[in-house]
């Protein structure tokens, strides 16, 4: 039963428009989320995150965004580069739990 | 960027024979993890430690077990490999145990073929 949900397994945008990535999640108990950024042959990296009493958070090109009611996340990527080219994975943790529950991540390649 | 490693990075092994991967931190975190990561399925927790000899399962731990006698250290031991088990695996560690505006930090990966 998957409670965190990347139901697109990639996307490719044109460098210098918009990306935007989703999320979304079933369990409205969640108050913390994670993005992280993976390249091929390392370890996923921190990207951005957003508590359950905000709605959006920015920080330089990437804003995520927070929809409680539709338990919907998504990262928005503005201007997008070649370089953003990665796996995203976006993720949950429950309260009361030492854990992150992750997606099942997104490829997204930007076209230069 | 966090201080930690995993070793081997990369391993071969036959069916039935016994493996351990360790991870290794130098950040004093409490909190460390062990995930791996398949196509179709992202990064899926293992075993995670809450502090030295406390360990709890994660969502696949079947065939998997975990030791951590020291704060630094995390071992991940498959007790008899098998072919379902051929995987990149990542530790990961956090200072506030995925508490509000925590945030995990993950090793460069193992990856592990099991003939």
């Amino acid at each position: 039963d998957q409670q965190v949900k990347q139901n697109s397994p990639s996307l490719s945008v044109q460098e210098g428009r918009i990306s935007i990535l989703n999320c979304d999640y079933t369990n409205s108990m969640f108050d913390y989320f994670l993005w992280y950024k993976k390249y091929p042959a390392e370890g996923p990296t921190f990207l951005i995150s957003i508590s359950s009493i905000k709605d959006k958070n920015e920080d330089g090109r990437f804003t995520v965004f927070l929809n409680k009611s539709a338990k919907h996340l998504s990262l928005h990527i503005v201007p997008s580069q070649p370089g953003d080219s990665a796996v995203y994975f976006c993720a949950a943790t429950p309260p009361g739990t030492y854990k992150y529950i992750f997606g099942t991540g997104t490829r997204l390649k930007v076209l230069a | 960027d966090a201080g930690i490693t995993q070793s081997p990075r990369h391993k071969v092994t036959e069916t039935g024979t016994p493996v351990t991967l360790r991870c290794h931190q130098t950040e004093n975190h409490r909190y460390m993890y062990w995930y791996r990561q398949d196509p179709g399925h992202g990064l899926r927790l293992i075993h995670y430690s809450y502090g030295v000899k406390d360990t709890d399962k994660g969502e696949v731990s079947d065939g998997y077990s975990v030791s951590r006698s020291k704060t630094e250290d995390f071992l991940l031991t498959l007790e008899s490999a098998t072919s379902s088990q051929t995987s990149v695996y990542f530790c990961a560690i956090s200072d506030n145990g995925a508490g509000l505006e925590d945030t995990q930090y993950f090793g460069p990966g193992t990856r592990l073929t099991v003939l």
